[in-house]
């Protein structure tokens, strides 16, 4: 089946910009997470969607970061007025069950270079 | 959640076994051990889990001491493909955002 799918997979903006990356998550999972991954670092988490309940947005970096999910699939991560420091690779993940864990590891997509000039 | 220290880099030759420790001391008795593996431009994929003992499949061996404070990552005769960043996780289940650390860069040369 279908993995999990994200887009743009490159997308190059001016700074102070809006931009808008999305993540088609894995037909029946209920749980969606982002992540950012700057260059050479590890996954730094910005916001987690289990089912229906109110989101973890404990993650983002500030205000100008936000992230819906319509529908319990599709889920959309917006950058407002974006800045250099912005610049980063989005990464989409979702899982079956609820965090990650226990049988049910979490399956990524390839991610999304946002390139902020 | 319970905190995972790795190495940050190992180099390995090809042909030979790597083992990858991870120490993960406030471990709680519901966490499991979950083990993903990352190439350049790709996002992390998902490699082994366990909860105590030893687990294997077609790809790695994990192994995790009666205590559960730490786990090894076990590759076997290892290949230049297998160059890549290797993260350990620990929870459990529930409701609850997913941390990766800095995870551990494994270089095979020839």
């Amino acid at each position: 089946g279908a993995g999990v799918s994200q887009s743009p997979s490159n997308k190059v903006t001016e700074k102070g910009k809006d931009v808008e990356l999305r993540c088609d998550p894995i037909s029946g999972h209920t749980a969606l997470y982002w992540y950012r991954q700057s260059l050479g670092q590890g996954l730094e988490f910005l916001i987690y969607f289990q089912g229906n309940s109110a989101p973890d947005k404990s993650g983002l970096p500030s205000d100008r970061f936000s992230a819906e999910r319509t529908g319990g699939s599709v889920s959309t991560l917006t950058i407002q007025r974006t800045q250099q420091e912005d610049s980063a690779v989005y990464l989409c993940a979702s899982s079956l069950a609820p965090g990650g864990q226990g049988d049910s590891p979490l399956h990524f997509g390839n991610g999304t270079r946002l390139t902020v000039t | 959640l319970a905190k995972t220290t790795q190495p940050i880099s190992m180099d390995s030759y090809e042909g030979q076994e790597v083992n990858i420790t991870c120490s993960h001391n406030n471990i709680a008795t519901n966490d499991y051990i979950t083990w993903y593996q990352q190439f350049p431009s790709q996002g992390p994929r998902f490699i082994i889990q366990g909860y105590k003992t030893k687990v294997t499949n077609e790809v790695a061996s994990l192994f995790i001491p009666a205590d559960r404070k730490s786990s090894t990552l076990s590759l076997p005769r290892v290949s230049l493909s297998d160059t890549a960043v290797y993260y350990c996780l620990v929870g459990g289940r529930g409701g609850f955002k997913t941390i990766f650390g800095a995870g551990t860069r494994l270089f095979v040369k020839a």
